[in-house]
């Protein structure tokens, strides 16, 4: 089984700054499939990068999604009041198919 | 729009089953796998199985292989998951989503990430 572990557990930024989330893989993660999500309290999570860099339907360009093999990076260029939620990697590559633990974007 | 909306909140009792179900909307539910993940308070999310509605094939995690039924109904374009033996552990909120499928030569393959998601269904095990 693959194991995801996400970086930083907390990112404390401000309207307007850029994020950068980490996603590290125990094992290559195959074809790089890997997904981002984000969740809001009360909320299922919502698709927003697959492939490790193809944005779903419907997702602002602000987020992009990097990396390859067992690092992988989620970037919000600028961030919008609206993105300040939890996030969390999957991925896709050898089932069973896995999840980090989450990083909680927060403002600051 | 493609919309799944799941089944109201359980509360059973350590040792019961529980079957949640996921109704599809907005798109052609043969086309498309649905996925069972559920989100334990504190844990992380954790994926249970999934099922070809037009098949019928299913492929269910190692952990809960003996556990967990996955099933749909294509005429009702429903899915459901029944999870047997509860134990107090499995108290989380369950989701079903739609495979995020790509079309290929005319072909859906499915990809094994998830687009939409079911609202989710609480699950509490109590005695």
């Amino acid at each position: 089984e693959i194991v995801l572990t996400q970086s930083p557990g907390t990112l404390s930024l401000s309207p307007g700054e850029r994020a950068t989330l980490s996603c590290r893989a125990s094992h290559t993660v195959n074809s790089n499939y890997l997904a981002w999500y984000q969740q809001k309290p009360g909320q299922a999570p919502r698709l927003l990068i697959y492939g490790a860099s193809s944005r779903a339907t419907g997702i602002p360009d602000r987020f992009s999604g990097s990396g390859s093999g067992t690092d992988f990076t989620l970037t919000i260029s600028r961030l919008e009041p609206e993105d300040f939620a939890v996030y969390y990697c999957q991925q896709y590559g050898s089932s069973p198919y896995t999840f980090g633990q989450g990083t909680k974007l927060e403002i600051k | 729009q493609v919309q799944l909306v799941q089944s109201g909140a359980e509360v059973k009792k350590p040792g019961a089953s529980v079957r949640v179900s996921c109704k599809a909307s907005g798109y052609t539910f043969i086309n498309y796998a649905v996925h069972w993940v559920r989100q334990a308070p504190g844990q992380r999310l954790e994926w249970l199985g999934w099922i070809n509605p037009d098949t019928g094939d299913t492929k269910v995690s190692q952990k809960f292989r003996g556990r967990v039924t996955i099933t749909s109904d294509t005429s009702a374009t429903t899915s459901y998951m029944e999870l047997s033996s509860l134990r107090s552990e499995d108290t989380a909120v369950y989701y079903c989503a739609r495979d995020r499928a790509v079309i290929v030569g005319g072909l859906h393959v499915f990809l094994n990430c998830f687009d939409p998601w079911g609202q989710g269904t609480l699950v509490t095990v109590s005695s």
